[in-house]
C-alpha cells in the first residue's frame, strides 16, 4: 500500500536551515507529482510546494518562494523540502503528500503522518 | 489567488444526525473542489475529489454536491468515527493550491 514517511524535522533557530525528507513506497514515485503542505499548530492546512513527476517543474506559495526548495530523487523514492532562512511562522508540521491530477489540477490523495518543525531560539 | 471560505466554524450534532457543511469560493472553480477529513494527530484523508466523486474506500454516507463558487459536504447520518475537522480545498486555479479554514464537527 502507498507508504509515505517525512523525516528530518526538530527545533531550529530563527534564521537557520532544514531538510526535510519523504519517503516513498508502495507506487511508481517516479509518476506523480508530489508536494509538500504543511499545518501549524491549531490552525488550517496550507499548500507549500509542488514538484511534478519528472522534477522539471516547480510551484511554491508566496509564504516560502525564495526560501524553500522542493527537490526528489526519484532513483531513492525521496522528496525533500529545504527549508533556509527559517521564520517562527514556518512553525508547523509539514506533510508530504501524493498528487491526484483531475481534470484541471492537483489534489492530494495520499498523506504522511507529517514531521514537526519548530522555529524557536 | 482564490480564497475559500467554509461554514459554519463548528457544526454540533448527534450520532445518527444528518450534516450538511458549505464551501465557497471567491471565483469559479468549476468542479475542481475536493474534501478532506482531519481527526486529531492524524493527517487528513482524502474524502471527495471534483466536487462529488468519492475517493476509494469512503462510505457512502459521505456525498458531496455544486458547482462553479457554491459547494455542499452532506454526511447522511453521523456516525462516531465521523466527529473531526473537515477542510474543502480548490484546484481549479493554482498555483496557489486553497484551503478553506475547515469545519469541526462535534457532538
Amino acid at each position: 500500500q502507498v507508504q509515505l514517511v517525512e523525516s528530518g524535522g526538530g527545533v531550529v533557530q530563527p534564521g537557520r536551515s532544514l531538510r526535510l525528507s519523504c519517503a516513498a513506497s508502495g507506487f511508481t514515485f517516479s509518476g506523480y507529482g508530489m508536494h509538500w503542505v504543511r499545518q501549524a499548530p491549531g490552525k488550517g492546512l496550507e499548500w507549500v510546494a509542488l514538484m511534478w513527476n519528472d522534477g522539471s517543474k516547480q510551484y511554491y506559495a508566496d509564504s516560502v518562494k525564495g526560501r524553500f526548495t522542493i527537490s526528489r530523487d526519484n532513483s531513492k523514492n525521496t522528496l525533500y523540502l529545504q527549508m533556509d532562512t527559517l521564520r517562527a511562522e514556518d512553525t508547523a508540521v509539514y506533510y508530504c503528500a501524493r498528487g491526484l491530477y483531475d481534470s484541471s489540477g492537483y489534489l492530494f490523495h495520499y498523506w504522511g503522518q507529517g514531521t514537526l518543525v519548530t522555529v524557536s531560539s | 489567488e482564490i480564497v475559500v471560505t467554509q461554514s459554519p466554524a463548528t457544526l454540533s450534532v448527534s450520532p445518527g444526525e444528518r450534516a450538511t457543511l458549505s464551501c465557497r469560493a471567491s471565483q469559479s472553480v468549476s468542479s475542481s473542489l475536493a474534501w478532506y477529513q482531519q481527526k486529531p494527530g492524524q493527517a487528513p484523508r482524502l474524502l471527495i475529489y471534483g466536487a462529488s466523486t468519492r475517493a476509494t474506500g469512503i462510505p457512502a454516507r459521505f456525498s458531496g454536491s455544486g458547482s462553479g463558487t457554491e459547494f455542499t459536504l452532506t454526511i447522511s447520518s453521523l456516525q462516531s468515527e465521523d466527529f473531526a475537522v473537515y477542510y474543502c480545498q480548490q484546484y481549479n486555479n493554482w498555483p496557489p493550491f486553497t484551503f478553506g479554514p475547515g469545519t469541526k464537527v462535534d457532538i
